[in-house]
Order: structure tokens, then sequence, then C-alpha cells
């Protein structure tokens, strides 16, 4: 089974600032891994995601991603926080090739303010 | 943009009554899944659907059933909704193909309110 855990349910950050969410997951398999964001009164989308080869992956908006296997964390990054980026973040799971990568584990989510 | 409509967008109901959630795809989307969504919880799947008439439960499928009878909608019902499936309802569908594995695509939610 495959599970994820978001450390820090709420982060706050200056517009500018670093942005660090983090994220471990548990697997038992090679895993996918992906990140998506949720803005108010809308549904997800994908912002990045990790299934093989190079692991920094770089997504929609300035966001990246360091798949590290040996600490099991996926923790997503943006050197410059912008207004915009407000919103709840999402790191997920699901087996990897070969098993069954169509059915996602999502985390609780991680809430992002951005303070001007 | 998916092409996936939910409907409705919010229901109010009272205990014990039956509710059904429709999702519509217009995009031949093979996956289809039925998530909630409830702070401090995240995401949770509830039941999903990989072909017509092929559903499987998720985490959380006790007191809801689905159906799909038609590739583009997959229905989530309450038989007798209760307080605790006071919920935000997310459909979403991934193609299933090769490249695009983990790529789901969401709707915009159904606010459902059980009194």
């Amino acid at each position: 089974a495959q599970s994820v855990t978001q450390l820090g349910s709420h982060v706050s950050v200056s517009e500018g600032a670093l942005v660090l969410l983090r994220c471990n997951y548990s697997s038992s398999v090679p895993p996918y891994l992906f990140w998506y964001v949720q803005y108010p009164n809308q549904g997800l989308q994908l912002l990045l995601k990790y299934t093989t080869g190079a692991t920094l992956v770089k997504g929609i908006n300035g966001f990246e991603a360091e798949f590290k296997k040996s600490e099991t964390s996926f923790h997503l990054t943006k050197p410059s926080a912008h207004m915009s980026d407000a919103a709840e973040y999402f790191c997920a799971v699901s087996r990897g090739r070969g098993g069954s990568n169509y059915k996602l584990t999502f985390g609780k989510g991680t809430l992002l303010t951005v303070n001007p | 943009d998916a092409g996936i409509t939910q409907s409705p967008r919010h229901k109010v109901t009272e205990t014990g009554t039956p509710v059904t959630l429709r999702c519509h795809q217009t995009e031949n989307h093979r996956y289809m899944y039925w998530y909630r969504q409830d702070p401090g919880h995240g995401l949770r799947l509830i039941h999903y659907s990989y072909g017509v008439k092929d559903t499987d439960k998720g985490e959380v499928s006790d007191g809801y059933s689905v159906s799909r009878s038609k590739t583009e909608d997959f229905l989530l019902t309450l038989e007798s909704a209760t307080s605790s499936q006071t919920s935000v309802y997310f459909c979403a569908v991934a193609s299933g193909t090769r490249g695009r594995a983990g790529e789901l695509f969401f709707g915009e939610g159904s606010r459902l309110t059980v009194l």
C-alpha cells in the first residue's frame, strides 16, 4: 500500500520568499509521485509529476520537486513566491510501472498563504 | 479542460434520503473516480471505474455505491444519506494512456450538506 505524509497543514511565506512544501511517501514498490494544486472553490490540477528518469522535475508556474529515494521524499519548491501561488497543495502517490498507476493516494494537503 | 461536468453543484438534503451525484465527461477517458474532500483529511477515494460496468472500491466506500453504464457517465449514490457524508465530492477522470499515468483531471466539485 502507498501513503503520503505532508508536513505542515499550513505554510505562510512573504511574497518573494522561498516556498518549500514537504512531502514524504511510503511505498512497497517504486512509486509515481505527483503534486496537485487547488485554488479556492475549484477542483485540483496537476502541477508536476515524477515517474522515472531525472529526479528533479519542473512543473507549471515555476514550481519544481526533487525525488529523493533515500529520504523517501518529494518536496515542492519555488524560489520566489507570488501572491497568485496562494492555494492548497496536495502530494500524491501511485504504484509505479507495472502497478496500479492509475489509482492515486493523496496527502492531507498544505495550505500556502502568501503575505504581501 | 477535460470536459467534466458535475451535477448538482450544491445540494442540501435530510438524513435518510437517497442522493445521486452525476459526473459527465466528454473526452472519452477510460478511468473515472469519485473522491470526497474534508478538512484535515485531504482527498479520499470512494470508488473508481476502469471501464463501462467495471468499478471497484476505494478507501471510504461504505455507504456509497456507483454505476457506470456509459463511458461518459459515472454516478455516485448515497442510498440513505447520513450527516457524516456531508462533504465536497469531486469527480476525476484519467485517460490511462502510456506516459499519462496519474494525470487526473478534476471536476469543480459538488457540495453536499446532510441535515
